[in-house]
């Protein structure tokens, strides 16, 4: 089977930093993407780890562990306009991405 | 230009009705993609094609067919349509894996 968790949502204020985590047990592992979503619009990419480590682009930067199905997105300096839905979604070899529920991300000034 | 374009972007049709979702793109990519999302579900994948010839179900097939009429085209049709079909639906296409799936604006269904 396949199962990816993440939690429902988190909060955080202006200019913080925050970790959205995201566990996974999947068959067939082939990288791990995280996307960002703002209400009503498309997924975005941001960032995809197919080996383990840090990758960085700027202010997110993305984790992964394969022995421990683990992965996180870690952004910093928190702005307004990161409110939004930040999905986890692990690439299936040889089939689709098969996405989490999603993490919403609240961000107060 | 969008390179994933989705028609129409909103629709309410009743109950029983027969509807279809069009999805069409300009990147050149094999594998196209049918997802919906529901509120609190996340994205769930109803079908998928990696080329012309090649259709597989996803986790959640039954309700709907679709139709891979070229490389750049692929429908999803709801052969009669039902209250609890009411969902935003993306199309979605993929290249290389870095790069991750090309997503179209989505259309929102309403079933009355």
């Amino acid at each position: 089977g396949q199962n990816i968790d993440q939690p429902t949502e988190m909060t955080a204020t202006e200019g913080a930093i925050v970790q959205i985590n995201c566990t996974y047990q999947t068959s067939g592992f082939n990288g791990l993407f995280w996307y960002q979503q703002h209400a009503g619009e498309a997924p975005t990419f941001l960032s995809y780890n197919v080996l383990d480590g840090l990758e960085e682009k700027g202010r997110f930067s993305s984790f992964l562990s394969r022995s421990k199905g683990y992965s996180y997105l870690l952004l910093k300096e928190l702005q307004m306009k990161d409110s939004a839905s930040y999905l986890c979604a692990v690439n299936q070899a040889g089939t689709a991405l098969i996405f989490g529920k999603g993490t919403t991300l609240s961000v107060s000034s | 230009d969008a390179d994933v374009t989705q028609t129409p972007r909103n629709r309410i049709t009743k109950t029983g009705k027969r509807i279809m979702l069009e999805c069409s793109q300009t990147k050149g990519h094999d594998r196209m993609y049918w997802y919906r999302q529901d509120p609190g579900l996340g994205l769930r994948l109803i079908y998928y094609s990696f080329d012309v010839k090649d259709i597989n179900k996803g986790e959640i097939s039954d309700g709907y067919s679709v139709s891979r009429q070229a490389q750049a085209k692929f429908s999803l049709s709801l052969e009669s349509a039902i209250p609890n079909q009411t969902a935003l639906y993306f199309c979605a296409t993929m290249g290389q894996e870095p790069n991750g799936y090309t997503f179209g604006s989505g259309t929102r269904l309403t079933v009355v």
